[in-house]
C-alpha cells in the first residue's frame, strides 16, 4: 500500500500568515488522486481538496492544493482563526486508500 | 440534504459485543461505498475497511481483519460496524464516510470521501 508522510507534524503560525503543508507518497499516486481533509476538535473530517488541486464545494479560495506524482502541497494563503486545525492527506488512486498521519496547524 | 447519520455514544465492558450504525440519506445508497475510519484519542485517522452496498462486498485493513465485521442493510440504507468481543483498546471515535468507484472493463477510478458521519464514540472500560 502507498504510505503517505506529512510534514511538518506541527506548524505554528499567526493569523494572516501563509501556511504550507506537505504530503509525500511512497510511490506515485495514480491520477493525482490526492485529497486533503480538515479536522477541527470534536468534529468529523471535512473534504477540502480532491484531485490534488480541486476545491470541494464551499471551500474558500484561500485554500489551494498542488503537486503531482509523489509530492503534494496544501497552501492556505492567509490564515483565518478558523483555519487552525489538523489537516490530513489521503490518496485514493489505488486501493487500499491511505491517510497521512496529519499536520497540526496551531496558533503561534 | 446528503448526509450520513451515525448512532449514539456507547459505553461497554471488555468482552461485550457491539454494533454501531451509519444511515445514509439524500442519495442513492447503493451507488456509494461506505468506509469505516477509527480515530483513537489524540491520534490520526485509520482506515478499517469498506463495504460496497450494491453487493455487500467487504474489504478489511489487515490490522482490523477478524476483529470487526462490516455489514449493510440496503432496505434501510444503513451500514454497520460490529464487534463480538470488545477490548479496552477499541476505545475510540469511529467515523463512516462515503465514496465512489467508477470502473470500466479494465480499470477503476475513485472519488474521495466526500461525506462523513458525525462520529460515534465507543468507550470500553471495566
Amino acid at each position: 500500500e502507498i504510505v503517505l508522510t506529512q510534514s511538518p507534524g506541527t506548524l505554528s503560525l499567526s493569523p494572516g500568515e501563509r501556511a504550507t503543508l506537505s504530503c509525500r507518497a511512497s510511490e506515485s499516486v495514480g491520477s493525482n488522486s490526492l485529497a486533503w481533509y480538515q479536522q477541527k476538535p470534536g468534529q468529523a473530517p471535512r473534504l477540502l481538496i480532491f484531485g490534488a488541486s480541486s476545491r470541494a464545494t464551499g471551500i474558500p479560495d484561500r485554500f489551494s492544493g498542488s503537486g503531482s506524482g509523489t509530492d503534494f502541497i496544501l497552501t492556505i494563503s492567509r490564515l483565518e482563526p478558523e483555519d487552525f486545525a489538523v489537516y490530513y492527506c489521503q490518496q485514493y488512486g489505488s486501493l487500499p486508500e491511505t491517510f497521512g498521519q496529519g499536520t497540526n496547524l496551531e496558533i503561534k | 440534504e446528503v448526509q450520513l447519520v451515525q448512532s449514539g455514544p456507547e459505553v461497554k465492558k471488555p468482552g461485550e459485543s457491539l454494533r454501531i450504525s451509519c444511515k445514509g440519506s439524500g442519495y442513492s445508497f447503493t451507488n456509494y461505498w461506505i468506509s469505516w475510519v477509527r480515530q483513537m484519542p489524540g491520534k490520526g485517522l485509520e482506515r478499517m475497511g469498506r463495504i460496497e452496498p450494491s453487493d455487500s462486498y467487504t474489504h478489511y485493513s489487515p490490522s482490523f481483519q477478524g476483529h470487526v465485521t462490516i455489514s449493510v442493510d440496503r432496505s434501510i440504507s444503513t451500514a454497520y460496524l460490529q464487534w463480538s468481543s470488545l477490548k479496552a483498546s477499541d476505545t475510540a471515535m469511529y467515523y463512516c464516510a462515503r465514496w465512489r468507484a467508477y470502473c470500466t472493463s479494465t480499470t477503476c477510478h475513485y472519488d474521495p470521501f466526500d461525506i462523513w458521519g458525525q462520529g460515534t464514540t465507543v468507550t470500553v472500560s471495566s
